[in-house]
């Protein structure tokens, strides 16, 4: 497995328009996170999925956003008529409950993330 | 709640040793290292969890004080590799807290 994926890396907007983030986590992994972070900040959790369940979402979570993963695999994460302060990098992590082949149990392996840059 | 990294930056020659800390105002069960070089995604370094245990990739080595709330990153014999900023990370309900960073510049 080649890790965490994120699509696209970079993505430049207007003022009022939707995006849509994809994340592709490891394979064997049944957790995944959403992040954003800015600058000089570390990661700010924003909501997790397990399998396909969405068991918490951070109040910073505003009814713009709207995270889903139908299936238990890959999520996307949507942002609705974005304003400046969305421009962040949206980071994806995922984990797995259980020992898999290399990695912990509940260590958290984040993808490239996605740059974001609200005009 | 975010926990709290110091220092903000540490600045060492190749070779030298460093210590970077994290502590939290509330009990901890496993405390996360990562490492973040600019442009890219935190990497895993390492998890220490409640009992002493820890588990990790890379040859640095940490500690866990679990009455204090505190854990510390040691870099020793650091290596021009070893700059980019680390985060801790904390656990709580099943997704991690970060700090803002303890930013690492190794010069040679």
């Amino acid at each position: 497995d080649t890790g965490v994926s994120q699509d696209p890396r970079h993505k430049i907007t207007k003022r009022g328009q939707n995006v849509t983030f994809r994340c592709d986590p490891i394979s064997e992994h049944n957790r995944l996170y959403w992040y954003r972070q800015t600058l000089g900040q570390g990661p700010e959790f924003l909501t997790y999925f397990q399998n396909e369940a969405q068991l918490e979402k951070s109040r910073l979570l505003s009814d713009r956003f709207s995270a889903e993963r139908p299936k238990g695999s890959f999520s996307t994460l949507e942002i609705q008529r974005t304003e400046q302060g969305d421009s962040a990098m949206y980071l994806c992590a995922s984990s797995s409950t259980w020992k898999t082949s290399g990695m912990y149990p509940d260590t958290q392996y984040f993808g490239p993330g996605t740059r974001l840059t609200v005009l | 709640q975010q926990p709290v990294q110091s220092p903000q930056a540490v600045i060492l020659r190749e070779g030298e040793d460093a210590v970077i800390n994290c502590s939290s105002s509330k009990a901890l069960y496993s405390v996360h290292w990562y490492r973040q070089k600019h442009g890219e995604a935190p990497v895993f370094l390492m998890i220490l969890l409640k009992g002493g245990e820890q588990k990790g990739h890379e040859k640095i080595s940490a500690s866990f004080n679990e009455k204090k709330q505190q854990s510390s990153l040691y870099l020793t014999a650091s290596q021009l590799s070893y700059s980019g900023t680390y985060f801790c990370g904390t656990d709580g309900n099943n997704r991690l807290a970060f700090g803002k960073g303890n930013q690492v510049v190794v010069i040679p």
